[in-house]
């Protein structure tokens, strides 16, 4: 079945520091990917999403690049703020084929002082 | 155009008593999915339906819990008899089709504590 694996966090940056926080996918389909963001008492937003091989997700300075090859849904920010603690999820869907909407990984915990 | 608004915010019940959470989705879409989320986990799929009806309810348990989308109304929801272990975040998502491109809308959860 479809799965998404994240890696564990909590991870603590300082203010401006570049981050990643890894993503990998199983799919039996061609998914879509996505990746949420959760602030403290809030429900999921949606960050930025990639529906092929090779497209690029974008938003508010965050990028993920979709992986076909190494499967790969990698979230980077090259220079993050306080305000980006919060918790991110990367999620796949293959709605498209009638599966299951969107599994979802454990969530990373990232936290940015300072 | 409001969003996904689900009531109430938090939700305290006794051990056997029943609850109750109800989910609007965003006006024009049909689609309404239930997630839950325990302390420290990510969001398990529970159960997706359409207006009047249910479409996957593979991650709904098998005991105490049901869900409804009535033709007119918000879903709900239900879980009878709860336990401390219901005790966690319910999330309730919508969207105006299964298209890949139309992403889900998540509201702001039921934060349920059982007693």
């Amino acid at each position: 079945g479809n799965s998404v694996t994240q890696m564990e966090g909590p991870v603590t940056l300082s203010e401006e520091a570049f981050l990643t926080i890894n993503c990998t996918y199983t799919a039996t389909g061609y998914p879509s990917l996505f990746w949420y963001v959760q602030y403290p008492g809030e429900g999921l937003q949606l960050l930025l999403k990639a529906t092929k091989a090779d497209d690029k997700g974008s938003n508010k300075g965050f990028e993920a690049t979709y992986r076909k090859e190494t499967t790969s849904f990698h979230l980077e920010k090259g220079s993050v703020q306080v305000s980006d603690s919060a918790v991110y999820f990367c999620a796949l869907s293959d709605r498209g084929s009638g599966n299951t909407p969107l599994v979802f990984g454990k969530g990373t915990r990232l936290s940015v002082i300072a | 155009n409001a969003g996904v608004m689900q009531n109430p915010r938090h939700l305290v019940r006794r051990r056997g008593q029943e609850a109750r959470l109800r989910c609007s989705p965003m006006k024009g879409h049909s689609h309404v999915y239930w997630y839950r989320q325990l302390p420290e986990e990510g969001l398990k799929f529970m159960v997706y339906l359409q207006k009047e009806n249910i479409i996957d309810e593979s991650g709904m348990p098998k005991e105490r819990f049901s869900a409804e989308f009535p033709k007119e109304g918000p879903s709900i929801l239900r879980i009878q008899q709860v336990v401390r272990g219901d005790s966690a975040a319910y999330f309730c998502a919508s969207s105006p089709s299964t298209d890949n491109n139309s992403p889900l809308h998540f509201g702001n959860g039921t934060r349920l504590t059982v007693t």
